[in-house]
């Protein structure tokens, strides 16, 4: 069966520094992968998704990155966090099977910038 | 342009009475739709799927939604509620055979009562 891991759970990081989220996916082959932010008491806001490796669409300018090294591996990133990137992260896989798959999520990274 | 609504932010329920959470979408064609459901602090769990068929769609954990297409609607329902089901719950509907995002509701927060 397929899993979704994502890491780390928490994580608190002060103003300015770096960020790298991490999350792999296995049990499947050339998934499509998502990254995801709640802000407190919101809903979705998808921040990047991809199709493939090294294929990358971003869907809100902001001071983040994404990046998809191997099939299966999706890492999010910032060079310089901003007090606005504080949030909950969700990564997200679906089945490449074209569009309108079910999304499936891993446990999420929530992210406090002091 | 395809939109998801769910009209209620908060509901309350008392232990043990029936629910529903309202869904309402705008999609052109025949749509995929989704239930998730997301405990605090935690990723989203999918309760539940409609692609085509039977109206009436079983879910995980007891849930059922029924899909009324005069209505754009996809409403979730639970006969007997437990405190367990206190999260909030996500509907969002698929943007098509060629794009690979779903479409989300801003989500309704689900409170029982004791």
């Amino acid at each position: 069966s397929q899993t979704i891991h994502q890491w780390p759970a928490t994580l608190v990081q002060p103003v300015g520094s770096p960020l790298s989220l991490e999350c792999t996916v296995e049990g499947t082959s050339n998934p499509n992968l998502y990254w995801y932010r709640q802000a407190a008491g919101r809903g979705l806001q998808l921040l990047f998704y991809s199709i493939g490796i090294d294929q990358i669409s971003s869907e809100v300018p902001q001071n983040l990155s994404a990046s998809r090294p191997q099939d299966r591996q999706f890492i999010l990133s910032s060079k310089k966090l901003l007090l606005s990137d504080s949030g909950f992260y969700l990564c997200a896989w679906s089945a490449d099977r074209g569009g309108n798959q079910p999304q499936h999520f891993g446990d999420g990274t929530r992210l406090s910038i002091l | 342009a395809q939109s998801v609504t769910q009209p209620d932010i908060h509901i309350t329920v008392s232990e043990g009475a029936s629910l529903e959470l309202r869904c309402n979408y705008s999609y052109g064609a025949t749509p995929y739709l989704f239930w998730y459901v997301q405990s605090p602090g935690q990723g989203l769990q999918l309760l539940l799927k409609y692609f085509s068929g039977d109206t009436l769609v079983q879910g995980i954990k007891g849930f059922e939604a029924e899909f009324k297409r005069s209505q754009s609607s996809f409403n979730l329902r639970k006969p007997s509620v437990h405190w367990s089901d206190a999260a909030e719950y996500f509907c969002a509907v698929g943007a098509g055979r060629s794009n690979y995002q779903l479409i989300w509701g801003a989500g309704t927060k689900l409170i029982i009562k004791p």
